[in-house]
């Protein structure tokens, strides 16, 4: 059984230029939450996706977008990138959250963006 | 608003016990829950807490006190793979995300 999996693993890109990552998630899970890792801190939610609509987003710019396939899987879609985008991306997925009491995410390995 | 507070930092030999303490503040909450990271890789996750009281998983245990808006993790019979990144988060009431504290990194000496 694949876990959740992630690409590119390490991806090097200059100021003002556009990245797209990718996830697919774990086998059964159908929803799609994407993570900005800065170093030393703790992930910070960019937004989820279920049933290819954004359901929920959190506290970053329109330059950050994305979009869900209808075989679940994600692209995370940043564009006009800054210095400060410089992160560990982390996508994670999980069942459909009909169950509120289980909040378990499986992570992936993430993405190393480095904005010079 | 939202967040968690944990400390940054512990340092204990092997075979010890530690306790990371998770403090939060938030209008909505289901449960918390911990999660382990080693350096560079994917948070996994260890441990939830829907209830108040102490959640046993082998070496770890978690523990909750909605009344007191507090939980720890402990970690006994420390081993050097235990040297990670430590980080509470909670979900909340009609929120999809996890919500992330800055994270406790365990180093564990010989």
């Amino acid at each position: 059984d694949a876990g959740v999996t992630q690409s590119p693993t390490h991806l090097i890109k200059t100021r003002g230029q556009q990245v797209t990552l990718r996830c697919s998630p774990k086998s059964g899970h159908d929803t799609v939450s994407w993570y900005q890792q800065a170093l030393g801190q703790g992930p910070q939610f960019i937004f989820q996706y279920y049933e290819e609509e954004e359901r929920q987003r959190g506290n970053f710019p329109d330059r950050f977008s994305g979009h869900q396939f209808p075989n679940y899987s994600s692209e995370l879609n940043v564009n006009a990138l800054l210095l400060g985008d410089s992160a560990l991306y982390l996508c994670a997925s999980s069942p459909k959250r009909t169950d509120p009491s289980t909040d378990t995410q499986y992570f992936g390995p993430g993405t190393r963006l480095t904005v010079l | 608003g939202q967040s968690l507070e944990q400390p940054s930092e512990v340092t204990a030999v092997e075979g010890a016990i530690v306790q990371i303490n998770c403090t939060y503040q938030t209008s909505g909450f289901y449960g918390l829950s911990w999660y382990q990271q080693h350096d560079g890789g994917a948070p996994t996750f260890l441990s939830y807490n829907a209830l108040d009281g102490l959640e046993e998983t082998g070496r770890f245990s978690s523990f909750l006190s909605r009344s007191d808006s507090y939980g720890y993790l402990l970690l006994q019979e420390l081993q050097m793979k235990d040297s990670a990144s430590y980080f509470c988060a909670y979900g909340g009431e009609n929120d999809y995300k996890l919500s992330f504290g800055a994270g406790t990194t365990v180093t564990v000496r010989a």
